[in-house]
């Protein structure tokens, strides 16, 4: 079993909608937890970071963490075209990029 | 624009080869790393650089090596290869070692396919 587990998609919606990406983690001593976006072609950039439990909003943006449950989502609210990526998940017990664990990615494809 | 360059974009080669992948980090990034991507693994860590010392190894296979120079570019050299290290192999760099208040600077990454 992978320590980060996360559906492949892809997932579509039109634009306008509330989409909900999530992962979900076996390793309890996790406790930074980022999501990034990553363009055909392109590579990853930082979305969002949250530390611990709780939400961080950026935006259309909001990361959520439930560490009891150990689940984590990104909920991007009034989609758009643009927003059409594979989205990362990672996380990490520490601070050292090194030793981040990146989920498959889920590939949202958001439609005119 | 991540201001990390790689070379090549794309490279073709032949099982038993041997390839180089580099990267230029973003202006005054200390720190280098590299990692593997596939469709089922997803973004796998390899190794790190920082200053031209290796910091820390992942999954690196022993066929695989790298180095980071006096300017901060970093290669990462394939040798032996197989068809299963066809991948997408990224270099990212970040001004420090550890801290999420920074990011990691990803470049767009080299496509190795191996016939």
């Amino acid at each position: 079993q992978k320590e980060v587990e996360q559906d492949p998609g892809p997932l579509s919606v039109p634009e306008g909608a509330i989409v909900s990406l999530n992962c979900t983690y076996s390793n309890s001593a996790f406790q930074y937890f980022m999501w990034y976006r990553q363009y055909s072609r392109k590579g990853p950039e930082l979305l969002m970071y949250t530390y611990s439990s709780g939400n961080k909003e950026d935006g259309r943006f909001t990361a959520q963490v439930d560490k009891s449950s150990k689940y984590i989502s990104l909920f991007i609210r009034d989609s758009q075209p643009s927003d059409s990526a594979t989205y990362l998940c990672a996380m990490s017990a520490n601070t050292g990029f090194q030793k981040l664990v990146f989920g498959t990615g889920t590939r949202l494809l958001v439609s005119p | 624009d991540s201001g990390v360059t790689q070379t090549p974009k794309h490279l073709i080669t032949a099982t038993g080869q041997r390839v180089t992948l580099r990267c230029s980090p973003r202006s005054g990034d200390l720190s280098v790393y590299w990692y593997q991507q596939s469709l089922d693994q997803g973004l796998q860590f390899l190794i790190q650089y920082y200053n031209g010392e290796e910091r820390a190894k992942g999954n690196i296979l022993e066929r695989f090596s790298a180095q980071q120079f006096p300017d901060l570019h970093s290669e990462l050299n394939l040798s032996s290869l197989e068809l299963g290290d066809s991948a997408l192999y990224f270099c990212a760099s970040s001004p420090r070692t550890s801290g999420y208040d920074g990011e990691l600077f990803f470049g767009e990454g080299s496509r190795l396919t191996v016939l």
